[in-house]
């Protein structure tokens, strides 16, 4: 089945850890999107990449890092410069930068702090 | 900047119902606009995609209208049923320059339907 795979589902993070959130893709898409969920509010873009090689800064873009080596491959790495890094992370792709195209989604990684 | 509103913030109706979320954006220069379904601990399904140019999209038991000069969209729902009960966003595609593939979502409804 084609999809998008998040990993891991749950993750904790020490105070002053880097702690990295795998996406993967087997759609083909060329368009890879990081969002986050704090409860009670709508999604917020961290970082998106629309080609191999290329990605640039969302919204909310502080204390976050991406790589983008791979066509199938969008890790997030949440730094400890991010002072409030719990909430749901969602990654999502399209199949090219054409708006017209639907977005999908993975399942979702939830990160809190310990 | 685009800010996207979504009314009522919670919703819960007997199985049976029909009823009518509403969403509002504050820029009516959009390029589309998608109304997607979110359950619980889950990622976003998309449920219907209207491009600026339309005026509403239809998949089954639900229809998304777009009024884009009032800033306005509705998702209707017929005949609601409990497995309809999620979390439900809309979100606006930017029309070009810097912004281009972002999208800016409302904070969502909330929708419980009770048999």
């Amino acid at each position: 089945d084609g999809g998008i795979t998040q990993s891991p589902k749950y993750l904790f993070r020490k105070e002053g850890q880097n702690v990295t959130l795998s996406c993967e893709q087997n759609l083909n898409h060329d368009a890879m999107y990081w969002y986050r969920q704090d409860p009670g509010q709508g999604l917020r873009l961290i970082y998106y990449s629309q080609i191999v090689n290329d990605f640039q800064k969302g919204d909310i873009a502080e204390g976050y890092s991406v790589s983008r080596e791979k066509k199938e491959s969008f890790p997030l790495t949440v730094t400890s410069a991010q002072k409030n890094p719990t909430a749901f992370y969602l990654c999502a792709s399209r199949r090219n930068r054409d708006l017209g195209e639907k977005l999908f989604f993975g399942s979702g990684t939830q990160l809190s702090v310990l | 900047k685009q800010e996207v509103t979504q009314i009522p913030a919670a919703l819960s109706v007997p199985e049976g119902e029909n009823l009518v979320l509403n969403c509002s954006f504050t820029d009516s220069a959009i390029y589309n606009l998608q109304w997607f379904r979110q359950d619980p601990g889950k990622g976003l399904t998309s449920l219907l995609l209207i491009q600026s140019s339309q005026r509403e999209q239809t998949s089954g038991r639900l229809n998304a209208s777009l009024d884009k000069s009032s800033g306005r969209s509705t998702l209707y729902i017929a005949a609601s049923q409990p497995g309809d009960s999620a979390t439900y966003l809309c979100a606006v595609s930017h029309a070009g320059g810097t912004s281009y593939g972002k999208l800016t979502f409302g904070q969502g409804t909330i929708l419980t339907v009770h048999p």
